[in-house]
């Protein structure tokens, strides 16, 4: 075990709807990345947060966002669903490189 | 747990046997390269991890060599057991000007092992 939570684990949306997911990272960790993994894919990087701010992203659209919070717990939301949206949402808590995964939200849009 | 990797190349081997799994890497500046390997239902569990700066690095029944003038990566595993079957990623750690990493997944190979 990582150390790493996300919740839920498992949720279903209609398309257009909105959505939000949460990590807890690993104790003293300050730094958490999102990805998004498509079945049969591997997972694609969407932001990474480091200490309240966002300090890098992905090639994903305006309306995935998150927050990250001064305990480095964070948030992924994603506005305005589309069906693409359905896969797998992992998060990644690290400190100086090394990133420890969560097990992840499966998330389906119908 | 839902399935990861179904459309994914797999590697069939006998219990006890060595396995190899192959990997290629795009970007040259990486810094690190790391294996990850996914059961079904849960996250990528970090296995191995090598620096750009060296061409082998071995664990506990695991060894990776890496080859930067072909960027290439590999995963070897001895005695190959059933607890091993998984889908396994390679994954490359970028760092970018602003202070952030990412790591850049491949594409990933399942290791059915059959008793």
């Amino acid at each position: 075990e990582t150390g790493v939570t996300q919740s839920p684990t498992h949720l279903i949306k209609t398309r257009g709807q909105q959505v939000t997911l949460r990590c807890s990272s690993q104790s003293g960790h300050n730094t958490v990345s999102w990805y998004q993994q498509a079945l049969g894919q591997g997972p694609q990087f969407i932001f990474q947060y480091y200490r309240e701010e966002e300090n890098g992203r992905g090639n994903f659209p305006p309306r995935f966002s998150g927050l990250q919070f001064p305990n480095y717990s964070s948030e992924l939301n994603v506005n305005a669903l589309e069906l693409d949206d359905s896969a797998l949402y992992l998060c990644a808590s690290s400190s100086k490189g090394e990133q420890y995964f969560g097990p992840g939200t499966r998330l389906t849009v119908t | 747990g839902e399935s990861v990797g179904l459309h994914l190349p797999t590697l069939s081997v006998q219990e006890g046997d060595n396995s190899i799994i192959n990997c290629a890497y795009s970007n040259s500046a990486s810094d690190y390269f790391i294996w990850y390997k996914q059961e079904s239902g849960k996250g990528p569990q970090f296995i191995i991890d090598i620096r750009s700066n060296m061409d082998k690095r071995q664990g506990q029944r695991v060894t990776v060599l890496l080859n930067k003038t072909v960027k290439h990566l590999s995963l070897q595993i001895a005695a190959t057991q059933p607890g091993d079957s998984a889908v396994y990623f390679c994954a490359e750690n970028t760092a970018f000007s602003g202070g952030y990493n990412k790591l850049i997944f491949g594409a990933g190979t399942r290791l059915a092992v059959h008793p």
